[in-house]
């Protein structure tokens, strides 16, 4: 019953360093998303994903790259970490029905 | 550009009373709706949507009124309870199919008092 689970929970980062989120899903769902939420800020889409292989951009892509090679994966990479990207970033999954979220991934860039 | 605007940060209820979430939009474009709620360290929950062709939806506790002449819905909870204190976020969408990208407000503090 885990739905959608994002690793890891919590990061803290220099400057210049990369990393990468991971987003999995166990219900089969063919669409995909990463959001940054930031203080009284609502939800934002980075990048989306419609199927395996496939990704597309959301309305704040820059600095972030992503793959979906396997269906039940999403992989949001930072390659040179900014402080502007100290956020919450939450993955979500969706087929046919409103889209199911994870419980974030806290990342502070100092 | 705000494209979907929830203009009250915070709201505060007595328990066993109603609450009323409000949410306005501007792109005319949108024709599916949602609300979400959301907990402290989770994620958002789906709570209910709407299409455009409906005007209201109710599930349970929950209704929520869509009124696309003045772009604005809004969430009714009646009765409320405390543990429906949370931040509640106001989403919409074009094209409400299987695949949709979503336009969040900024999201409602509700704090149910008992």
């Amino acid at each position: 019953n885990a739905g959608v689970t994002q690793t890891p929970k919590f990061r803290v980062l220099k400057t210049g360093q990369s990393m990468t989120l991971l987003c999995a899903q166990d219900m089969n769902h063919e669409y995909m998303y990463w959001y940054r939420q930031d203080p009284g800020m609502g939800l934002r889409l980075i990048h989306y994903s419609v199927g395996e292989g496939t990704t597309a951009k959301g309305e704040v892509p820059d600095g972030y790259n992503v793959s979906r090679l396997k269906k039940q994966n999403f992989l949001l990479g930072l390659e040179s970490a900014a402080p502007s990207q100290t956020s919450v970033y939450f993955c979500a999954s969706s087929h046919f029905g409103p889209q199911h979220f994870g419980d974030g991934t806290r990342l502070s860039i100092l | 550009d705000q494209q979907v605007k929830q203009n009250s940060p915070s709201l505060s209820v007595q328990e066993g009373r109603i609450s009323i979430l409000n949410c306005d939009y501007t792109n005319s474009m949108f024709d599916y709706f949602l609300w979400y709620k959301k907990y402290p360290a989770e994620g958002p929950t789906f709570l209910i949507s709407i299409s455009s062709i409906k005007d209201k939806n109710e599930d349970g506790r929950f209704t929520v009124f869509l009124n696309k002449s003045a772009k604005h819905l809004s969430l009714h909870i009646v009765p409320s309870q405390p543990g429906d204190s949370a931040v509640y976020f106001c989403a919409a969408s074009v094209g409400g199919g299987s695949n949709y990208k979503l336009t969040f407000g900024k999201g409602t503090l509700l704090t149910v008092n008992p």
